[in-house]
C-alpha cells in the first residue's frame, strides 16, 4: 500500500529556535497533504492543508506565520514550527491520500514528537 | 460541518473480553468510515474502513464495525480482546469521493487490556 514517511521522528531544540518536518509520499504523488496536531491523550487536530504549488491552506486558529508550509514537490511537503517555543510541544502527523485510487483511507506518517525546552 | 463522537474515553478489559467501542457521526451526505489504531509510541494504523456495500465490515486483527445509517454509527468490535490490543483507536469520516478533503476524527478511546 501507500506509504507516508515523515522525518525527523522526533526533535528536541530550544526555545527561540526553528524546527522543520518532512513528510514524503513514498510512492504516489500527493498534491494534497494534510498536517495534524496532536496533544496528549487527545485527537489529531488538523492543522492545515497543503496544497502543491500553491499556499497552504489553515484552520481558524493557526498562526500561519509561526507554523510555515511548503510543498514545493508532488511527493514532499515541509512543516516548519518557526521561533518554536514550549507550548508548541507536541506530536505533529501529516497525512496524504493516493489519488489514483477514487476511494481510499488516507495514509499516515509516523508523528514527529517535538520537544521545546 | 462533519464531527465525530467516540463516547468512551478510556476502557479497561480483562483479556478475553468482548469489546465495542462507540462511534457516531454527523454528516449532511454521505460518509466513508474509518477506523484507525495507534498503538503506543507507533503512527496511526487503518482498522478497517466502510465505503459501501455491506455495513457489516471486517478488518485486521479480528477487528470489525457495523455501520448503521439510520443511527449515524459505526462501532467497533472485537469479540475478544487481547493485551497487544492495547492502544487508542480513533473514528473518522470523510465525505464520499472526497479525495483532497482531509478526515474528521474522534477524539479516540484508549483501551487498556490487562492479562
Amino acid at each position: 500500500g501507500a506509504v507516508v514517511s515523515q522525518h525527523p521522528s522526533w526533535v528536541i531544540c530550544k526555545s527561540g529556535t526553528s524546527v522543520k518536518i518532512e513528510c514524503r509520499s513514498l510512492d504516489f504523488q500527493a498534491t494534497t497533504m494534510f498536517w495534524y496536531r496532536q496533544f496528549p491523550k487527545q485527537s489529531l487536530m488538523l492543522m492545515a492543508t497543503s496544497n502543491e504549488g500553491s499556499k497552504a491552506t489553515y484552520e481558524q486558529g493557526v498562526e500561519k506565520d509561526k507554523f510555515l508550509i511548503n510543498h514545493a514537490s508532488l511527493t514532499l511537503s515541509t512543516l516548519t514550527v518557526t521561533s518554536a517555543h514550549p507550548e508548541d510541544s507536541s506530536f505533529y502527523i501529516c497525512s496524504a491520500r493516493d489519488p489514483r485510487q477514487e476511494n481510499t483511507e488516507a495514509f499516515f506518517g509516523q508523528g514527529t514528537r517535538l520537544t521545546v525546552v | 460541518a462533519q464531527s465525530v463522537s467516540q463516547h468512551n474515553h478510556h476502557v479497561i478489559l480483562s483479556e478475553a473480553a468482548s469489546l465495542e467501542l462507540g462511534c457516531n457521526y454527523s454528516y449532511g451526505g454521505t460518509v466513508n468510515l474509518f477506523w484507525y489504531v495507534q498503538y503506543p509510541g507507533q503512527h496511526l494504523q487503518l482498522l478497517l474502513k466502510y465505503f459501501s456495500g455491506d455495513p457489516l465490515v471486517k478488518g485486521i486483527k479480528g477487528f470489525e464495525a457495523e455501520f448503521i445509517k439510520s443511527k449515524f454509527s459505526f462501532n467497533l468490535r472485537k469479540p475478544s480482546v487481547q493485551w497487544s490490543d492495547t492502544a487508542e483507536y480513533f473514528c473518522a469520516v470523510n465525505g464520499l469521493f472526497s479525495g483532497n478533503t482531509p478526515l474528521v476524527f474522534g477524539k479516540g478511546t484508549r483501551l487498556s487490556v490487562i492479562a
